[in-house]
């Protein structure tokens, strides 16, 4: 997980509570990207940035927003945490462009119970 | 339906055994496959990566993908107890930002 740095690493908190996570890379990586993996779904995109201030939406990204306001650094809150929001949190980055994109590395993830 | 499929296992060899993966998909825009490789409670790591169709080949791994049945491989020759981990599937389709769709995994032990 060299380069990539997720925190916290382990989270237990209650229904109704703010959570943020943090994705740190010391890459210089242009695209970063935050999955959740549950079992039976696999690995599922919440939302992604393809820069400063550059932030989409992937697949299931309800009840979730991000920040970017630095390269290295992409947050994830959870604005009222939910128990179907129980998951293993992974970012992933990439440099995009020829030869990098889809290349993507990921962090060494963030398991977060929602009681 | 999902737009990839994949067995998620589990999956028990004998150390030295050919191990085939499999994932199938229906997005016919899909250009790019990948193979990832997860050990329990870490991140996963990019095995294999392979544009369009054909056979890609590294030491033990080679991956294998047919575009025209949506269908791609992934075998591992002469495995190993270090092999054991959950492989995913991934693929993406051009321009579209290196988001990827991921199958659920296959989970595969390799005993002694």
């Amino acid at each position: 997980d060299a380069g990539i740095t997720q925190s916290p690493r382990h989270k237990v908190t209650e229904t109704g509570t703010p959570v943020t996570l943090r994705c740190h890379q010391t890459e210089n990586h242009r695209y970063m990207y935050w999955y959740r993996q549950d079992p039976g779904h696999g690995l599922r995109l919440i939302h992604y940035s393809y820069g400063v201030k550059d932030t989409d939406k992937g697949e299931v990204s309800d009840g979730y927003s991000v920040s970017r306001s630095k390269t290295e650094d992409f947050l994830l809150t959870l604005e009222s945490a939910t128990s179907s929001q129980t998951s293993v949190y992974f970012c992933a980055i990439t440099p995009g462009g020829r030869g990098g994109a889809n290349v993507l590395t990921f962090g060494a993830g963030s398991r977060l119970t929602v009681l | 339906q999902k737009e990839v499929e994949q067995d998620p296992g589990p999956l028990s060899v004998p150390e030295g055994a050919i191990v085939s993966l499999n994932c199938t998909y229906s997005n016919s825009a899909f250009q790019y496959f990948m193979w990832y490789r997860q050990y329990s409670r870490k991140g996963p790591e990019l095995l294999m990566y392979t544009y369009s169709s054909g056979n890609k080949e590294d030491g033990r791994f080679t991956a294998q993908v047919d575009k025209s049945s949506k269908y791609i491989s992934l075998f591992i020759r002469d495995s190993q107890p270090s092999d054991s981990a959950t492989y995913l599937c991934a693929m993406s389709a051009s321009g579209t930002a290196s988001k990827l769709t991921f199958g659920t995994g296959t989970r595969l032990q390799v005993t002694l």
